[in-house]
């Protein structure tokens, strides 16, 4: 069983943010957060990811509770092609290890005109 | 570009028959993975390679093999190929703390 919970589907308007929600209630001190993207059966694409302290890169935010049971990816200005499967999964140590990564079926986001 | 690469990107095989899919990746990265993914499924492991000359199975191995030919290339086989091993096949690399690159997918059907 996947160790993360997300909504099945989201809408969002475009140019709004986009605030994709996930729950990790059984995180463990040495897992990160990742978020991946599959757009229209293409491979995933990594997002960005965090331990504990907000992250911000060009694509995206990430949010961690506190408790880090929960977490948030903002997409700050939703764009047509922002339409995707969004993964959110937590992976211990970073992705570089023998740790086998459990894909939950993810939130379908779709941006609406 | 730089990135993950897998061949063939569509093939159709007949019950029993055989074939290997390739992978190449040119970021130098140690860590190589074989997933699929069967429709409105998350991906699954099937192998993966965390060094050169180093294999383990993932979660769903039965069916597969799979060879760590170098540090650039990692190919799955199907010995026997069965109707339920239809799927899209993603190859993936890693090698930092900054996620894993997917391949294109192949897209396989054993009718």
């Amino acid at each position: 069983d996947a160790k993360t919970t997300q909504p099945p589907s989201m809408d969002c308007a475009e140019g709004r943010a986009a605030n994709l929600p996930c729950n990790h209630s059984t995180i463990s001190g040495n897992e990160y957060v990742y978020w991946y993207r599959q757009i229209h059966s293409q491979g995933p694409q990594y997002i960005i990811h965090g331990l504990k302290n907000n992250e911000t890169n060009e694509m995206a935010s990430l949010i961690i509770t506190e408790d880090r049971k929960s977490s948030t990816l903002i997409l700050p200005h939703a764009t047509l092609r922002d339409t995707a499967v969004y993964y959110c999964i937590v992976s211990p140590q970073g992705q570089d290890s023998n740790y086998q990564l459990i894909w939950g079926a993810g939130t379908k986001l779709i941006i609406k005109p | 570009n730089a990135g993950v690469t897998q061949t063939p990107k569509f093939q159709v095989l007949k019950t029993g028959q055989s074939m290997t899919l390739q992978c190449a990746q040119d970021m130098n990265h140690n860590s190589m993975y074989w997933y699929r993914q069967d429709p409105g499924m998350g991906l699954r492991l099937i192998y993966y390679s965390a060094s050169e000359g180093t294999t383990d199975k993932g979660e769903v191995p039965n069916g597969y093999n799979v060879s760590r030919l170098n540090k650039r290339e990692f190919s799955l086989r199907l010995e026997s190929a069965a109707p339920s091993q239809t799927s899209v096949y993603f190859c993936a690399s890693s090698g930092s703390n900054y996620g894993y690159t997917f391949g294109s997918g192949t897209r396989l059907t054993v009718v």
